[in-house]
């Protein structure tokens, strides 16, 4: 049971250069996420999928893309990298209990991102 | 719009003394949570608080959780130096389930000096 697995772990890109992130987990989550951490700062969720097919936009969604074609992966896209977008991207997955409610959260390593 | 405010944002302490974070939080919510994350490294969970007068202890941390005042507290006893760290609260963005993620504080960086 790998749980939730980031590639690549580490990249750097050139401004304008465009770029996947991969997500993938396999504990049958319906819930994903995408979160990017600044430096000195806490997570910001750009986006996140309760499904396959069905994505929506987070806090920091501009500059990001996303789609959900299986309920195991949730990719990233990247499509005109700016150096504002250098971070380091966390991804993560979640269900609901019984009762509906939402508290197991699981995040991946991370991918180091730097836009130069 | 959601905000979360953790204090302080950076602490420096000794081994032994007793310390606590403060979490306040903006809007009603259901759920909330305490990570850990050490340098390079993921989101570690330490606990999930979901509802009023909530208490939660692992260890030599303890949270607990006010939803009337929308505070939060993260008390480190006896500190050690393996605690050092930094600790992000982060709540629920809506209350009934909340499939649409976390709302994170700014982070309590943590340093233990032996």
């Amino acid at each position: 049971n790998a749980g939730v697995t980031q590639t690549p772990k580490f990249r750097i890109l050139k401004i304008g250069q465009s770029m996947t992130l991969q997500c993938a987990q396999d504990m049958n989550h319906n819930y994903m996420y995408w979160y990017r951490q600044d430096p000195g700062m806490g997570l910001k969720l750009i986006y996140y999928s309760v499904g396959a097919g069905i994505t929506d936009k987070g806090e920091v969604p501009n500059g990001y893309n996303v789609s959900r074609s299986t309920t195991e992966d949730f990719p990233l896209r990247l499509e005109l990298a700016a150096p504002s977008q250098t971070s380091v991207y966390f991804c993560a997955s979640s269900y609901p209990d019984l009762r509906g409610m939402n508290y197991g959260y699981t995040f991946g390593s991370g991918t180091r991102l730097t836009v130069v | 719009e959601l905000k979360v405010e953790q204090n302080p944002l950076f602490l420096s302490m000794q081994e032994g003394k007793n310390y606590t974070i403060y979490c306040n939080y903006s809007t009603t919510s259901d759920r909330l949570y305490w990570y850990r994350q050490d340098p390079g490294k993921s989101l570690e969970s330490l606990f999930v608080l979901l509802s009023n007068g909530a208490v939660k202890q692992e260890g030599r941390l303890m949270a607990s959780l006010d939803t009337k005042a929308r505070l939060s507290t993260l008390h480190i006893t006896a500190a050690v130096h393996d605690l050092s760290a930094t600790y992000f609260c982060a709540v629920a963005r809506e209350s009934g389930g909340g499939a649409d993620g976390l709302t994170f504080g700014k982070g309590t960086h943590l340093i233990i000096q032996p």
